[in-house]
């Protein structure tokens, strides 16, 4: 099984680069990692996925070295608005549809102005 | 449109009474899963159906029991309700898990489940 550790929480500025990162010893061959966004008294909102190197969308960059056993997640000039809860998943699929999706505990972001 | 909904949103009981939360996802996608998370927000699959066919249980008490009428509705309903069941449960929707990828959930607003 594909256990990940994050931070708990982190505190950051409004305007400053925050970079969460995660462990994922255990990563499989096919597992991809996904990171999800949750605000208070919301589910989780799809954030970035990726699989090895870098990947950039319009939200945030995710790192993944060679081995693949860590990922970082950079979210650049947060605002007030980025304060939530982070989860970092890695999906660990078995043969055909099986698998298990296991969210790490998840790091509380706190943005302060 | 909501694109993942439950009802209820609150749910309230006493111990030992029998409830159920339903679920429902308009994006035609394949798979639905339910979430429990606790008061540390620990998110912890529970289990997934894929075309109506339960593909993930995780260790989960045998009075949860999930149901899929069909592939865009997936209900829990748990049985003989514990302090312990407090929480709160989020239905999620994929289009597929398969392969070698994880494909994008989509969670809906959850029930907060509070047993007396």
């Amino acid at each position: 099984l594909a256990k990940t550790t994050q931070p708990i929480s982190m505190d950051s500025y409004e305007g400053q680069e925050v970079n969460i990162t995660c462990s994922h010893n255990n990563i499989a061959t096919n597992d991809y990692i996904t990171w999800y966004q949750q605000f208070p008294s919301q589910g989780p909102r799809f954030i970035i996925q990726g699989y090895k190197t870098k990947v950039t969308n319009e939200v945030a960059s995710l790192f993944i070295p060679a081995d693949r056993k860590s990922s970082t997640l950079s979210l650049p000039r947060v605002s007030l608005s980025d304060t939530a809860v982070y989860y970092c998943l890695v999906g660990d699929v078995g043969s055909g549809n099986t698998g298990k999706l296991i969210f790490g505990q998840g790091t509380t972001l706190q943005v302060k102005p | 449109d909501t694109a993942v909904s439950q009802t209820p949103k609150y749910l309230v009981t006493q111990m030992g009474n029998d409830k159920s939360i339903k679920c429902e996802q308009n994006l035609g996608h394949d798979t639905m899963y339910w979430y429990k998370q606790d008061s540390k927000k620990f998110l912890k699959i529970m289990f997934s159906y894929n075309n109506k066919e339960l593909i993930i249980n995780e260790t989960v008490p045998n009075r949860f029991s999930p149901k899929s009428p069909d592939k865009a509705h997936l209900n829990l309903h748990i049985n003989s309700l514990e302090l312990g069941d407090s929480a709160v449960y989020f239905c999620a929707s994929s289009r597929g898990l398969a392969g070698g990828y994880t494909d994008t959930q989509y969670f809906g607003p959850g029930t907060r489940l509070t047993v007396l």
